[in-house]
């Protein structure tokens, strides 16, 4: 079965500094593996995703993440945090053969000016 | 904005009734799934439309169906609410029904059962 785990369900960076969004998966075939950001009463708008090319993904708004098999990981990150990337953050996996996409918790990014 | 679109934004209802949520799906799109994400949590899947048809379901009872028109916007239907099923309703779009297919969601319908 599948699974994902977001480690902190609150995270908060002040403006300028690295952001890191920690992000497990569990799955018994290759997964492929997304980040979804949240802004307040909004829909998903997807990051960046993985479907098995490079293990570094580069997505939209400087973020990037890397897959990690022997780690099971997927953490996101951005290098230097702005105002407007506080937000909700959203790890999902879905696999070959499947039809849905499982997601994480989320979490919840704050950015100190 | 992706250009899926949802109505009602918001709706309250009371427990025992029935409601209708609608999507509109990005144009050229066939497959559209709905989520349901209660507060402080992440969006939980409840069924898949692929060409009108039922592609694929998540753990939620019978009392949630849903419909696909052949224009490809579709409708989630819930009968009798419960209090539990306060939450924001997710429509996303793809391209296809493929794992690895981008999903474009609308900006949620958001009910509250009271």
């Amino acid at each position: 079965a599948q699974s994902v785990t977001q480690l902190g369900s609150h995270v908060s960076v002040s403006e300028g500094a690295l952001v890191l969004l920690r992000c497990n998966y569990s799955s018994s075939v290759p997964p492929y593996l997304f980040w979804y950001v949240q802004y307040p009463n909004q829909g998903l708008q997807l990051l960046l995703k993985y479907t098995s090319a490079a293990t570094l993904v580069k997505g939209i708004n400087g973020f990037e993440a890397e897959f990690k098999k022997s780690e099971t990981s997927f953490h996101l990150t951005k290098p230097s945090a702005h105002m407007s990337d506080a937000a909700e953050y959203f790890c999902a996996v879905s696999h070959t053969g499947g039809f849905k996409t499982i997601f994480g918790a989320g979490t919840r990014l704050f950015v100190k000016a | 904005e992706t250009g899926v679109t949802q109505s009602p934004t918001h709706l309250i209802k009371t427990r025992g009734q029935q409601v209708t949520l609608r999507c509109s799906s990005q144009s050229g799109h066939n497959t559209v799934s709905w989520y349901q994400q209660a507060l402080g949590q992440g969006p939980q899947f409840i069924f898949q439309y692929y060409r009108e048809e039922e592609n694929g379901r998540g753990n939620f009872p019978p009392r949630f169906s849903g419909l696909q028109f052949p224009n490809y916007s579709s409708e989630l239907n819930v009968n009798a609410l419960e209090l539990d099923d306060s939450a924001l309703y997710l429509c996303a779009s793809s391209f296809d029904r493929g794992f690895q297919e981008t999903q474009y969601f609308g900006p949620g319908t958001r009910l509250l059962v009271l």
